[in-house]
């Protein structure tokens, strides 16, 4: 098993410029989620899902879209780049049979808005 | 607002020294787990503790979850490079749609 990919690992965009942040798992699990680390600030939630078709937002949801069509797809959307978007960006992914709540996070995404 | 409060949030040791960090809340949690970040990577799971006063041991790692279910601890013994990394502590709240309340880290350097 592959587990939480992600894709790119690295990218540069122009402020106003559109980009998606691609994640998949293979691991069948329904609930998956979108962090962004920062400095100082720690992981914060942007947006999540319970499963296909359904998202909602988490503590950070501005500027960022999610749609769930698939149980392993979960990619991020990034309308009009601001600088304020600069970070690195996590995919995570949980089962909901899973007591524990522990989560499985993808290598990120380090995104620089200029 | 801060829920979770990891201490110390920078540790720079020798190789071979034991070492503690903590993670303290005010909240009680059904769970909480720790997770280690290597730079340029996600976090990776070590574990999860769920019973007041429970104690789980990974090789030189050990973790204890407070009586109340509020705070954690980490203890390292005889610390060596390869454990040098953010390490980061979630707690859970059951019923709040699996979100998970993160502290900031401890990041831990062990020089050889």
């Amino acid at each position: 098993n592959a587990g939480v990919t992600q894709t790119p690992k690295f990218q540069v965009l122009k402020t106003g410029q559109s980009m998606t942040l691609q994640c998949a798992q293979d691991m069948n699990h329904e609930y998956m989620s979108w962090y962004r680390q920062d400095p100082g600030m720690g992981l914060r939630l942007i947006h999540y899902s319970v499963g296909a078709g359904i998202t909602d937002q988490g503590e950070v949801p501005n500027g960022y879209n999610v749609s769930r069509s698939t149980t392993e797809d979960f990619p991020l959307r990034l309308l009009s780049a601001a600088p304020s978007q600069t970070s690195v960006y996590f995919c995570a992914s949980m089962s909901s049979g899973s007591m524990m709540y522990e989560q499985y996070f993808g290598p990120g995404t380090r995104l620089t808005v200029t | 607002t801060q829920l979770l409060e990891q201490s110390p949030q920078f540790l720079s040791i020798q190789e071979g020294e034991n070492l503690t960090v903590y993670c303290n809340s005010s909240s009680v949690f059904s769970s909480l787990q720790w997770y280690r970040q290597e730079p340029g990577e996600g976090p990776v799971l070590l574990v999860t503790v769920v019973t007041g006063g429970e104690v789980k041991k990974l090789k030189r790692l050990t973790f204890q979850f407070g009586d109340a279910r509020k705070d954690s601890s980490l203890h390292i013994t005889a610390a060596q490079p390869g454990d040098t990394g953010l390490y980061l502590c979630a707690g859970a709240h059951a019923g709040n749609n699996r979100k998970l309340i993160w502290g900031l880290g401890t990041s831990l350097a062990v020089n050889p």
